[in-house]
């Protein structure tokens, strides 16, 4: 069974850089999509986006164009960077694969890691 | 951009069915997946493609999806039932989750 764990910074400092990474376990990284969904302290889930391990992405298009992400097959893992971040960017970060055979519904999460924007 | 639209709140009595509707433009027309989170927990799949349970998820959960109308059904409510539920659909390869239903299990 694939398990994924989330790690990072959990304090970043307004206008610098995000940065996570999310190592996969119990499975290769090859096989699917992975994303990264955010969820502010009270509110709902906001995807953020995902990366094929051919290097191919699809970003929410509210977070473009200060979204990047990358996998590293040899280390099973996958990455974020968010810049120029604001207090509005401080939420739970999950990592997520999809499952193609469920129509691409997030079947496995990590349990999330809280990242805090702030001097 | 599409929208997908919840109840912020829906109540059931225990043992009784509660039904958590996810309004979207022909949403009849895709898949739709229903996530159950519990307070400080990651979300868990509980519906996949309009009406599939994964393994491990009780058959009182069930799905529907019509028209501009999913709904999940709770059969039997249970307090561990009680979180919030959130549909979610794929729209011109993005993803989109519905605002998110709290369910309070009386």
């Amino acid at each position: 069974q694939v398990q994924l764990q989330e790690s990072g910074p959990g304090l970043v400092k307004p206008s610098e850089t995000l940065s996570l990474t999310c190592s996969v376990s119990g499975g290769s990284i090859s096989r699917y999509y992975w994303s990264w969904i955010r969820q502010p302290a009270g509110k709902g889930l906001e995807w953020i986006g995902r990366i094929y391990t051919s290097g191919s992405t699809n970003y929410n298009p509210s977070l473009k164009s200060r979204v990047t992400m990358s996998v590293d097959m040899s280390k099973n893992q996958f990455s974020l960077k968010l810049t120029s971040v604001t207090a509005a960017d401080t939420a739970v970060y999950y990592c997520a694969t999809q499952d193609p055979s469920r129509s691409y519904a997030f079947d496995i999460w990590g349990q999330g890691t809280t990242v805090t924007v702030s001097s | 951009s599409y929208e997908l639209t919840l109840p912020l709140s829906v109540s059931v009595a225990l043992g009784q069915t509660a039904r958590i509707t996810c309004g979207g433009n022909n949403i009849g027309g895709k898949n739709v997946h229903w996530y159950q989170q519990k307070p400080g927990q990651a979300p868990v799949l509980v519906i996949y493609r309009d009406n599939n349970r994964p393994s491990g998820i009780p058959e009182r959960f069930s799905g529907s999806n019509s028209g501009n109308t999913a709904t999940l059904t709770i059969s039997r409510a249970q307090a561990g039932d009680e979180a919030d539920y959130y549909c979610q659909v794929w729209d011109s390869s993005t993803v989109v989750f519905g605002g998110g239903a709290k369910l309070t299990v009386l």
